[in-house]
């Protein structure tokens, strides 16, 4: 069935350091693909999102791009910063308003 | 910004008993959505509703979950006789145009 597959946290980073969480998926079809981020009391809220293959979605300074060859739509930043400190959450759909498949998170923690 | 809302954020509630989640989804949306996430795993669907119907469930919304939307801002999830595997964060979501957008959760305590 389908399926989100990201790495394992806590992940501990220096600010200004670079970021990668790795994301991968199994779907048929043309999935939709997200990442959510959920800071501390907060709900989860939507970072960036990829509709087909190639595209990149870009926010505050973190991007993910879709690689159907490789299923994949890791999370990335170049300089990390100590308000990043969230958990992040990839997810895909397969269709809008269809229910969204989740991956287990990933708590980034940003160290002064 | 619209948000949604969710209360309340923490429950506790002893085994068999009947607790009701609510939620205020954003006040333009037409899709709701419950999601559960226990503690240290993947957040899991649970269902989805729109004109006044459950549109999909998982297998995990047996007979013992319900969803209702009473008025015409509240969403609510029963659980009627809890369990403690029930134990987990229960986010709502709503959807007008495909993105979801999600409440900040209630964490349920079954003991």
């Amino acid at each position: 069935g389908d399926s989100v597959t990201q790495m394992e946290g806590p992940v501990t980073l220096s600010e200004e350091a670079f970021l990668t969480i790795n994301c991968t998926y199994t779907a048929t079809g043309y999935p939709s693909l997200f990442w959510y981020v959920q800071y501390p009391g907060e709900g989860l809220q939507l970072l960036l999102k990829a509709t087909k293959a190639d595209d990149k979605g870009s926010n505050k300074g973190f991007e993910a791009t879709y690689r159907k060859e490789t299923t994949s739509f890791h999370l990335e930043k170049g300089s990390v910063q100590v308000s990043d400190s969230a958990v992040y959450f990839c997810a895909l759909t397969k269709n809008n308003f269809n229910k969204f498949y989740f991956g287990s998170g990933t708590k980034l923690n940003v160290k002064p | 910004e619209p948000e949604v809302t969710q209360t309340p954020s923490h429950q506790v509630t002893q085994m068999g008993q009947e607790v009701i989640l609510r939620c205020v989804p954003i006040s333009n949306h037409l899709y709701f959505y419950w999601y559960r996430q226990i503690l240290g795993q993947k957040v899991e669907f649970l269902v989805s509703f729109y004109n006044n119907e459950i549109s999909e469930k998982s297998e995990i919304f047996d007979d013992q979950f319900s969803v209702e939307r009473p008025d015409g801002s509240n969403f609510t999830l029963k659980i009627r006789s809890t369990k403690l595997e029930d134990s987990a964060m229960y986010f709502c979501a709503s959807s007008v145009a495909g993105e979801q957008y999600f409440g900040p959760g209630t964490r349920l305590t079954v003991t």
